[in-house]
Protein backbone atom coordinates (compact mmCIF):
# COMPACT_ATOMS: atom_id res chain seq x y z
CA UNK A 1 0.00 0.00 0.00
CA UNK A 2 1.31 3.41 -0.40
CA UNK A 3 -0.20 4.66 2.89
CA UNK A 4 2.20 6.65 4.54
CA UNK A 5 3.20 6.34 8.33
CA UNK A 6 3.29 9.00 11.04
CA UNK A 7 5.67 8.79 13.82
CA UNK A 8 5.20 9.06 16.44
CA UNK A 9 1.98 7.23 17.15
CA UNK A 10 0.72 9.62 20.10
CA UNK A 11 2.67 12.88 21.46
CA UNK A 12 2.23 14.64 24.67
CA UNK A 13 3.87 17.59 25.76
CA UNK A 14 3.12 21.02 27.32
CA UNK A 15 1.78 24.18 26.31
CA UNK A 16 4.23 26.33 24.66
CA UNK A 17 6.63 23.40 23.77
CA UNK A 18 6.79 22.61 19.88
CA UNK A 19 5.57 19.70 18.42
CA UNK A 20 7.26 17.40 15.43
CA UNK A 21 5.31 14.77 14.06
CA UNK A 22 7.35 12.87 11.30
CA UNK A 23 5.65 10.93 8.05
CA UNK A 24 7.51 8.56 5.56
CA UNK A 25 5.53 7.11 2.43
CA UNK A 26 6.96 4.90 -0.10
CA UNK A 27 6.80 6.09 -3.72
CA UNK A 28 6.97 9.25 -5.15
CA UNK A 29 4.64 11.73 -5.02
CA UNK A 30 2.92 14.94 -6.48
CA UNK A 31 2.26 16.84 -3.48
CA UNK A 32 2.18 15.71 0.36
CA UNK A 33 -0.40 17.98 2.72
CA UNK A 34 -0.86 17.61 6.29
CA UNK A 35 -4.83 17.56 8.02
CA UNK A 36 -6.29 17.95 11.60
CA UNK A 37 -8.86 16.38 12.99
CA UNK A 38 -10.25 16.99 16.20
CA UNK A 39 -11.98 14.56 18.37
CA UNK A 40 -15.15 13.67 16.30
CA UNK A 41 -15.25 15.25 13.65
CA UNK A 42 -14.23 16.39 9.92
CA UNK A 43 -10.78 16.35 8.43
CA UNK A 44 -9.17 20.32 8.24
CA UNK A 45 -6.25 21.15 5.41
CA UNK A 46 -3.10 22.39 7.09
CA UNK A 47 -0.29 23.02 4.51
CA UNK A 48 0.81 21.50 1.67
CA UNK A 49 3.98 21.33 0.04
CA UNK A 50 4.78 20.16 -3.71
CA UNK A 51 7.28 17.90 -4.76
CA UNK A 52 10.08 20.16 -5.50
CA UNK A 53 9.71 22.13 -2.63
CA UNK A 54 11.45 21.40 0.52
CA UNK A 55 10.43 23.51 3.59
CA UNK A 56 7.00 25.77 4.06
CA UNK A 57 5.39 27.91 6.82
CA UNK A 58 2.12 28.86 7.73
CA UNK A 59 1.90 30.64 10.46
CA UNK A 60 2.91 28.25 13.83
CA UNK A 61 3.15 25.69 11.56
CA UNK A 62 7.02 24.05 9.17
CA UNK A 63 6.85 21.63 7.12
CA UNK A 64 10.03 19.92 5.18
CA UNK A 65 9.83 17.37 2.61
CA UNK A 66 12.93 15.01 1.84
CA UNK A 67 11.74 12.86 -1.41
CA UNK A 68 15.80 11.22 -1.41
CA UNK A 69 13.90 10.07 1.91
CA UNK A 70 10.79 9.71 1.18
CA UNK A 71 10.02 11.51 4.44
CA UNK A 72 7.81 14.95 5.44
CA UNK A 73 8.19 16.50 9.05
CA UNK A 74 5.25 19.00 10.74
CA UNK A 75 6.60 21.05 13.32
CA UNK A 76 3.80 22.74 15.40
CA UNK A 77 5.96 26.28 17.58
CA UNK A 78 4.73 27.04 20.89
CA UNK A 79 1.91 24.84 21.40
CA UNK A 80 -1.79 25.78 22.78
CA UNK A 81 -4.19 23.30 24.13
CA UNK A 82 -6.56 24.20 20.99
CA UNK A 83 -3.88 22.29 19.19
CA UNK A 84 -4.76 18.95 20.74
CA UNK A 85 -5.79 16.94 17.99
CA UNK A 86 -4.62 13.98 15.26
CA UNK A 87 -2.68 15.15 12.76
CA UNK A 88 -2.33 13.04 8.87
CA UNK A 89 0.10 13.55 6.24
CA UNK A 90 -1.77 12.91 2.97
CA UNK A 91 0.16 11.54 -0.18
CA UNK A 92 -0.87 12.52 -3.73
CA UNK A 93 -0.02 9.65 -5.95
CA UNK A 94 -1.47 9.92 -10.02
CA UNK A 95 -5.30 10.26 -9.06
CA UNK A 96 -4.86 8.70 -5.39
CA UNK A 97 -4.83 10.08 -2.57
CA UNK A 98 -3.38 8.36 0.72
CA UNK A 99 -3.82 9.23 4.30
CA UNK A 100 -1.29 8.29 6.76
CA UNK A 101 -2.50 6.61 9.99
CA UNK A 102 -1.90 9.59 11.85
CA UNK A 103 -0.23 10.98 15.16
CA UNK A 104 -2.21 12.03 17.90
CA UNK A 105 -0.93 15.03 19.92
CA UNK A 106 -2.13 16.34 23.26
CA UNK A 107 -0.71 19.82 24.89
CA UNK A 108 -1.44 19.77 28.06
CA UNK A 109 -2.18 23.68 29.89
CA UNK B 1 -22.03 28.26 2.70
CA UNK B 2 -22.48 24.74 4.64
CA UNK B 3 -19.36 23.74 3.09
CA UNK B 4 -19.42 20.03 2.59
CA UNK B 5 -22.62 18.36 4.16
CA UNK B 6 -23.37 14.18 5.10
CA UNK B 7 -26.51 12.60 6.15
CA UNK B 8 -27.07 10.16 8.15
CA UNK B 9 -24.73 11.49 10.87
CA UNK B 10 -25.63 8.08 12.72
CA UNK B 11 -26.49 4.34 11.48
CA UNK B 12 -26.77 1.25 12.26
CA UNK B 13 -27.92 -1.78 9.69
CA UNK B 14 -28.34 -5.04 10.25
CA UNK B 15 -26.35 -7.33 8.18
CA UNK B 16 -27.53 -7.89 4.25
CA UNK B 17 -29.48 -4.61 4.84
CA UNK B 18 -28.74 -1.61 1.99
CA UNK B 19 -28.43 1.92 2.81
CA UNK B 20 -26.97 5.31 0.72
CA UNK B 21 -25.26 7.66 2.31
CA UNK B 22 -25.71 11.11 0.84
CA UNK B 23 -23.10 13.88 0.66
CA UNK B 24 -23.16 17.64 -1.03
CA UNK B 25 -20.91 20.41 -1.60
CA UNK B 26 -21.89 24.19 -2.05
CA UNK B 27 -18.17 25.33 -2.95
CA UNK B 28 -18.98 24.88 -6.99
CA UNK B 29 -16.04 22.09 -6.65
CA UNK B 30 -15.25 19.52 -9.27
CA UNK B 31 -13.84 16.64 -7.63
CA UNK B 32 -15.27 14.66 -4.55
CA UNK B 33 -14.12 11.84 -2.82
CA UNK B 34 -15.61 9.13 -0.16
CA UNK B 35 -13.30 7.70 2.66
CA UNK B 36 -13.88 5.26 5.61
CA UNK B 37 -11.61 5.87 8.54
CA UNK B 38 -10.81 3.10 10.80
CA UNK B 39 -8.88 3.20 14.06
CA UNK B 40 -5.69 2.66 13.64
CA UNK B 41 -5.84 2.85 9.83
CA UNK B 42 -6.04 6.34 8.64
CA UNK B 43 -8.36 7.33 6.04
CA UNK B 44 -8.75 5.20 2.91
CA UNK B 45 -10.26 6.19 -0.25
CA UNK B 46 -13.35 4.35 -1.29
CA UNK B 47 -14.34 6.39 -4.29
CA UNK B 48 -13.79 8.97 -6.58
CA UNK B 49 -15.19 11.28 -9.19
CA UNK B 50 -12.85 13.81 -11.19
CA UNK B 51 -15.71 15.61 -12.31
CA UNK B 52 -19.79 15.60 -13.05
CA UNK B 53 -20.11 12.64 -14.74
CA UNK B 54 -16.98 10.51 -13.47
CA UNK B 55 -16.61 8.00 -11.22
CA UNK B 56 -13.81 5.74 -10.37
CA UNK B 57 -11.96 3.33 -7.76
CA UNK B 58 -9.82 4.05 -4.87
CA UNK B 59 -8.23 1.56 -2.86
CA UNK B 60 -10.79 -0.31 -1.01
CA UNK B 61 -13.91 -0.12 -3.50
CA UNK B 62 -15.62 -3.77 -2.88
CA UNK B 63 -18.84 -3.96 -1.43
CA UNK B 64 -19.74 0.03 -2.71
CA UNK B 65 -21.36 1.55 -5.30
CA UNK B 66 -20.97 5.70 -5.90
CA UNK B 67 -23.63 7.95 -8.09
CA UNK B 68 -22.16 11.82 -8.99
CA UNK B 69 -25.48 13.02 -9.61
CA UNK B 70 -24.89 16.45 -10.23
CA UNK B 71 -21.83 18.93 -9.85
CA UNK B 72 -22.95 19.08 -6.50
CA UNK B 73 -23.98 15.70 -4.94
CA UNK B 74 -22.16 12.36 -4.33
CA UNK B 75 -23.80 9.38 -2.82
CA UNK B 76 -22.32 5.83 -1.34
CA UNK B 77 -24.08 2.99 -1.39
CA UNK B 78 -23.98 -0.50 0.38
CA UNK B 79 -26.22 -3.21 -1.11
CA UNK B 80 -25.63 -5.53 1.20
CA UNK B 81 -23.95 -4.31 4.52
CA UNK B 82 -21.32 -6.62 6.36
CA UNK B 83 -19.79 -5.83 9.78
CA UNK B 84 -16.34 -5.23 8.24
CA UNK B 85 -18.35 -2.17 6.70
CA UNK B 86 -18.74 -0.64 10.06
CA UNK B 87 -16.64 2.41 10.22
CA UNK B 88 -16.87 6.48 10.06
CA UNK B 89 -17.64 7.60 6.33
CA UNK B 90 -15.73 10.95 4.92
CA UNK B 91 -17.04 12.84 2.06
CA UNK B 92 -14.50 15.42 0.48
CA UNK B 93 -14.51 17.66 -2.23
CA UNK B 94 -11.55 19.61 -4.15
CA UNK B 95 -11.78 22.69 -6.52
CA UNK B 96 -10.06 20.04 -8.98
CA UNK B 97 -8.44 16.02 -8.90
CA UNK B 98 -5.08 17.31 -10.32
CA UNK B 99 -3.11 20.55 -9.14
CA UNK B 100 -2.75 19.27 -4.95
CA UNK B 101 -5.72 21.66 -4.16
CA UNK B 102 -7.30 20.78 -0.48
CA UNK B 103 -9.92 18.71 0.50
CA UNK B 104 -12.76 19.94 2.24
CA UNK B 105 -14.32 17.01 4.38
CA UNK B 106 -18.01 16.84 5.87
CA UNK B 107 -18.22 15.93 9.48
CA UNK B 108 -18.94 12.03 8.51
CA UNK B 109 -21.22 9.53 8.80
CA UNK B 110 -20.86 6.66 11.55
CA UNK B 111 -22.62 3.49 10.35
CA UNK B 112 -22.58 0.43 12.52
CA UNK B 113 -23.69 -2.90 10.88
CA UNK B 114 -24.51 -5.59 13.40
Amino acid sequence: SQQGEEDPQALSIQEGENATMNCSYKTSINNLQWYRQNSGRGLVHLILIRSNEREKHSGRLRVTLDTSKKSSSLLITASRAADTASYFCATDVGNQFYFGTGTSLTVIP
Amino acid sequence: NAGVTQTPKFQVLKTGQSMTLQCAQDMNHNSMYWYRQDPGMGLRLIYYSASEGTTDKGEVPNGYNVSRLNKREFSLRLESAAPSQTSVYFCASSKSLAGGYEQYFGPGTRLTVT
